[in-house]
């Protein structure tokens, strides 16, 4: 059975930096495109980046990039999103999401990893 | 860009059914899309793929009583026999132009 499970979350002041890490088992991890996705209180899910099964192609929303970085270790089974310059509203749970092999569809999803900007 | 729309609410009967619908932008009707599921609490669940064809696939564990179903740019899901734990919020997802898209969810109470 896959599983996904995100870590790194926490209070951070705005300004900050934090490294979400969410470790998958049960699949072949080099095979298949990881996201992350979030979703503030009160919000609904909004997506903010995938990678591909290589690494090698990478894809960002409009409100992550150049903030965030996705990045991936297949030795390790884990995808990581650094995240920086931190603001109130980046305030979330977030969420890492596995694609299956359609490559449009969330297949997997873990239970979240809260972070918090605020001083 | 693929715009996904979602009626904000939604009610119905404990033991009734009901269809929820996500409606593609102008000019997308081919896309298949995935429905999740929110729980109070809880992080989001997929619960199928929906083609443009109607033909569906249901994640792990889920009941047949999540059915899909599609008509030109809508795409629906169906719960029958309500259960108080299917009260969620329920969102429609695609992957378009390198761009992941969410609807806006629908929240749905089960009287």
């Amino acid at each position: 059975e896959a599983q996904l499970l995100e870590s790194g979350g926490g209070l951070v002041q705005p300004g900050g930096s934090l490294t979400l890490s969410c470790a998958a088992s049960g699949f072949t991890f080099k095979s298949y495109a990881m996201a992350w996705v979030r979703q503030a209180p009160g919000k609904g899910l909004e997506w903010l980046s995938r990678i591909s099964g290589s690494g090698g192609s990478t894809f960002y929303a409009d409100s992550a990039q150049g903030r965030f970085t996705i990045s991936r270790d297949n030795s390790n089974n884990t995808v990581f999103l650094q995240m920086t310059s931190l603001r109130a509203e980046d305030t979330a749970v977030y969420y890492c999401a596995k694609f299956g092999i359609s490559a449009y569809a969330m297949e997997v999803w873990g239970q979240g990893s809260t972070v918090t900007v605020s001083s | 860009q693929v715009v996904l729309t979602q009626s904000p609410s939604a009610s119905a009967s404990l033991g009734a059914s009901v269809k929820l619908t996500c409606t593609l932008s102008s000019g997308h009707r081919s896309y298949s899309i995935a429905w999740h599921q929110v729980q109070p609490q809880r992080g989001p669940r997929f619960l199928m793929k929906l083609n443009s064809d109607g033909s569906h696939s249901r994640g792990d564990g889920i009941p047949d009583r999540f059915s899909g179903a599609s008509s030109g740019t809508e795409r629906y899901l169906t719960i029958s026999n309500l259960q108080s734990e299917d009260e969620a919020d329920y969102y429609c997802q695609t992957w378009a132009t390198n761009t992941g898209v969410f609807g806006g969810g629908t929240k749905l109470t089960v009287l």
